[in-house]
């Protein structure tokens, strides 16, 4: 249980271009979606939170216009860098917190998604 | 920031327990020690999360002091499929608070 996907998992885009990336949670419902980015031999830097029907939260330095975050329903969570970059490129990761009393509020990362900007 | 306090780099030996400390000593009362891991390329995986009392699952064990100003996770027969970057957070049970990862241990299980 408390898997979260992401798709896709590796992307290459040219310079100016806009790229999506979906985070699902595959069996249980997330209310909060988290968004990071990590780049090479650098640990995981929190972009955003993803709240459900509202809109996003972002952290310091983290343009809400270039990344666009949308939490339609409990189980999707969508980035999309909009006019990306070769400075965009990096490794995103996506997070879904299962606050079923079971798994006690833990959170759960996916797969990572791997951007290139040409 | 983060709060707690790891050491860059471990090695173990395969088949021997590999025990990560890991210092948190303004940790509040109603915060519960995470560790996750993260294989390279890969995101991060729960491991284990505890309060107070030691807790052990499958895989692993994790051992915090009386006054849960340090812990340590325990790999009881490592692998070469445990080498990663081990992260100890700590965080409230409840609310919205995200994770806040530090830069982790880099655990290196050699042959």
């Amino acid at each position: 249980g408390a898997v979260v996907s992401q798709h896709p998992s590796w992307v290459i885009c040219k310079s100016g271009t806009s790229v999506k990336i979906e985070c699902r949670s595959l069996d249980f419902q997330a209310t909060t979606m988290f968004w990071y980015r990590q780049f090479p031999k650098q640990s995981l830097m929190l972009m955003a939170t993803s709240n459900e029907g509202s809109k996003a939260t972002y952290e310091q330095g983290v343009e809400k216009d270039k990344f666009l975050i949308n939490h339609a329903s409990l189980t999707l969570s969508t980035l999309t860098v909009t006019s990306a970059h070769p400075e965009d490129s990096s490794f995103y990761i996506c997070s879904a917190r299962d606050q079923t009393s079971a798994k006690g509020n833990t959170q759960y990362f996916g797969p990572g998604t791997r951007l290139t900007v040409l | 920031d983060a709060k707690t306090t790891q050491p860059p780099s471990m090695d173990c030996a395969e088949g021997r327990a590999a025990n990560l400390p890991c210092n948190h000593s303004t940790i509040s009362g109603n915060e519960y020690v995470y560790w996750y891991r993260q294989i390279h390329s890969q995101g991060p995986q729960y491991i284990i999360h505890g309060l107070k009392n030691n807790e052990t699952n499958e895989m692993a064990s994790l051992i915090i002091t009386e006054d849960r100003k340090s812990s340590t996770l325990i790999l009881p027969h490592a692998t070469l499929r445990d080498t990663a970057v081990y992260y100890c957070i700590v965080r409230v049970l409840s609310g919205n608070t995200p994770l806040v990862f530090g830069k982790g241990t880099r655990l290196s299980v050699i042959a």
